[in-house]
């Protein structure tokens, strides 16, 4: 069955760096786009990243982009998010989710990040 | 961006009544393959998003039959038959059709 194990969540610094991995099993990653999105405490959902199935392209909400870097390696079955510059409006979990008909069919249990002094 | 908006945000429902969720967007949603990427999310409380509903009427599997959705354009509707405890929780909609791809603001469904 489709697992998708994110970690790497934490407590950082304002301006710090963190990088988040999510562990793919049960289908064929090498063949699936994948996504970032992100839930900050008791809001709704906000989608932040996502990567083609081979890596060639990465699209990034406005929020994000020039300071988070999405990628994959798919040797490893394995998702990546580098969050740079890191901004107390960056708390939130963080899922990764599988793309399937451009919608996420399957997500995992998220990691949280927080960002705080 | 494409703006999802929502309605109602709270959806107060008696179990065994139907209850019905409205989305819109501000672009239209078909796509140049002729598709319309529209789904939908169910979040039961502490737990992760799970998707119910892709391309506006496709429902995923294992999901009850009690759920449908539809629509088309700008204007989509997700639709529960018959209430139950277990659906109580957040809706979302997503549009899949746009670069950022984006989220409605959710519906809280309760039990009166």
């Amino acid at each position: 069955q489709v697992q998708l194990v994110e970690s790497g969540g934490g407590v950082v610094q304002p301006g710090r760096s963190l990088r988040l991995s999510c562990a793919a099993s049960g289908f064929t990653f090498s063949g699936y786009a994948m996504y970032w999105v992100r839930q900050a405490p008791g809001k709704g959902l906000e989608w932040v990243a996502l990567i083609l199935y081979d890596g060639s392209n990465t699209y990034y909400a406005d929020s994000v982009k020039g300071r988070f870097t999405i990628s994959r390696d798919n040797s490893k079955n394995t998702l990546y998010l580098q969050m740079n510059s890191l901004r107390a409006e960056d708390t939130a979990v963080y899922y990764c989710a599988r793309d399937q008909y451009r919608s996420p069919d399957y997500w995992g249990q998220g990691t949280l990040v927080t960002v705080s002094s | 961006d494409v703006v999802m908006t929502q309605s109602p945000l709270s959806l107060p429902v008696t179990l065994g009544q139907p209850a019905s969720i409205s989305c819109r967007s501000s672009q239209s949603l078909v796509y140049s393959d002729g598709n319309t990427y529209l789904s939908w999310f169910q979040q039961r409380p502490g737990q992760s998003p799970r998707r119910l509903i892709y391309k506006v009427s496709d429902r995923d599997s294992g999901v009850p039959d009690r759920f449908s959705g539809s629509g088309s354009g700008t204007d989509f509707t997700l639709k529960i038959t018959r209430v139950e405890a277990e659906d109580v929780g957040v809706y979302y909609c997503m549009q899949g059709t746009h670069w950022p791809r984006t989220f409605g603001q959710g519906t809280k469904v309760e039990i009166k």
